[in-house]
Parts: C-alpha cells; sequence; structure tokens
C-alpha cells in the first residue's frame, strides 16, 4: 500500500537558519505529493503541492523538489523564522477524490 | 469565515456513550473526509465520500459510522464510545476533478472519553 514517511518527528532550529525537512514515499502509482503546515490548536492547511509538469511549486518561502528516482519530496526553506513554527506533514495522494495519505509528521520549532 | 464548520469544538463523553460530530461544508465540493488525529496516530484517514457515497473506509471498528443527510454535510456516529477514541476528529472536503486538487480541512472537534 502507499505510505510516506518523514524520518525525523522534532527539529529544532534557530532563526535563520535553514530548514529541511525529509519527506520519502512508497507508491504503487505515481502520485502527487502535498506538504500540509498545523499551527496549534488549528486545521492542517495545504502549503505546497507537486504539479504534473514538474515545476517546483514555492510558497512562503518554502519550497519542494518532487525526485520521483528517489521517491522523495524534501521540504526547504533559506531562512527560518519564527512564525515557521509549526507541524509539517508530507502526503500523497493518486487519484481525484482518493484519500490523502499522510507521514508521521514532523515538529518544527524556530528559536530566536 | 469558516467554509467548513465542525460541531461542537470540544466534546467530553462518558465511557460507553454515544455522540455525533457534525460537519458542514460551503465550499461546494462533491468529496467530504474524516480524519482523526491523536498523540499515537498523527493524521489518520477514516473515510471518504464522494456525492454522499461512501468511496473508501479505513476504520476497522463499525463503531464509526458517517451520515450524510445532504451533500454538504458529512456527520459522524461513534457508539460504545472507549477512552482510546479520545482524539481531534477533522472534517475535510475536496472537489474531486483532479488528483492534486487542495484537501480543506474543517478546526477539528476534540473529543476527551473519560
Amino acid at each position: 500500500g502507499d505510505s510516506v514517511t518523514q524520518t525525523e518527528g522534532l527539529v529544532t532550529l534557530t532563526e535563520g537558519l535553514p530548514v529541511m525537512l525529509n519527506c520519502t514515499y512508497q507508491s504503487t502509482y505515481s502520485p502527487f505529493l502535498f506538504w500540509y503546515v498545523q499551527h496549534l490548536n488549528e486545521a492542517p492547511k495545504l502549503l505546497l503541492k507537486s504539479f504534473t509538469d514538474n515545476k517546483r511549486p514555492e510558497h512562503q518561502g518554502f519550497h519542494a523538489t518532487l525526485h520521483k528516482s528517489s521517491s522523495s519530496f524534501h521540504l526547504q526553506k533559506s531562512s527560518a523564522q519564527l512564525s515557521d513554527s509549526a507541524l509539517y506533514y508530507c502526503a500523497l495522494r493518486y487519484n481525484a477524490g482518493a484519500k490523502l495519505t499522510f507521514g508521521g509528521g514532523t515538529r518544527l520549532t524556530v528559536r530566536p | 469565515d469558516p467554509k467548513i464548520i465542525q460541531k461542537p469544538k470540544y466534546l467530553v463523553a462518558v465511557t460507553g456513550s454515544e455522540k455525533i460530530l457534525i460537519c458542514e461544508q460551503y465550499l461546494g465540493h462533491n468529496a467530504m473526509y474524516w480524519y482523526r488525529q491523536s498523540a499515537k496516530k498523527p493524521l489518520e484517514f477514516m473515510f471518504s465520500y464522494s456525492y454522499q457515497k461512501l468511496m473508501d473506509n479505513q476504520t476497522a471498528s463499525s463503531r464509526f459510522q458517517p451520515q450524510s443527510s445532504k451533500k454538504n454535510h458529512l456527520d459522524l456516529q461513534i457508539t460504545a464510545l472507549k477512552p482510546d477514541d479520545s482524539a481531534t476528529y477533522f472534517c475535510a472536503s475536496s472537489q474531486e476533478n483532479s488528483a492534486n486538487t487542495e484537501v480543506f480541512f474543517g478546526k477539528g472537534t476534540r473529543l476527551t472519553v473519560v
């Protein structure tokens, strides 16, 4: 079956340092990949999604590159901000209307 | 202005009782979902509905029953509640026309079973 692996459960960074959150996946099909962000006591919200034409998605300074050869969709940002502190989920979906399969999540804490 | 309304926001229930979690979406979407989030399983898919029909069910227990009375409603009835059912339950929706369509989440119902 489909699965998503996020190897880091907790990441703590100092403000201004680069962010990289890992995401690898296994899927029978060629899925679309997503990053969702969840701030404390809020709903998960879409941060980024992969495109059919392999363009690199970017939003709020974050970007991710889908590498089909390594089945990865790592999330990156050049400089962490305090407001980036949140729970980040990588997810995949292979069909319209199909469920989103989420990874275990990575809690990012950015300190001054 | 929330487009996916979940009620109640917080719910405390006694073991063995029955509760209904309400979800309404005003995004005009044709697919709706339930997810559960707890300390043990961060975001776990439960059900998906498309045009008010059950499409996928990943919940082993029949104590969890989704109910769709209208096309923009997907309630979740939980019977014989157990302490392990304590979690935040998120309702979500999407427009079922592409695999990379965004799935929108409600703010959740936090259920505590005592």
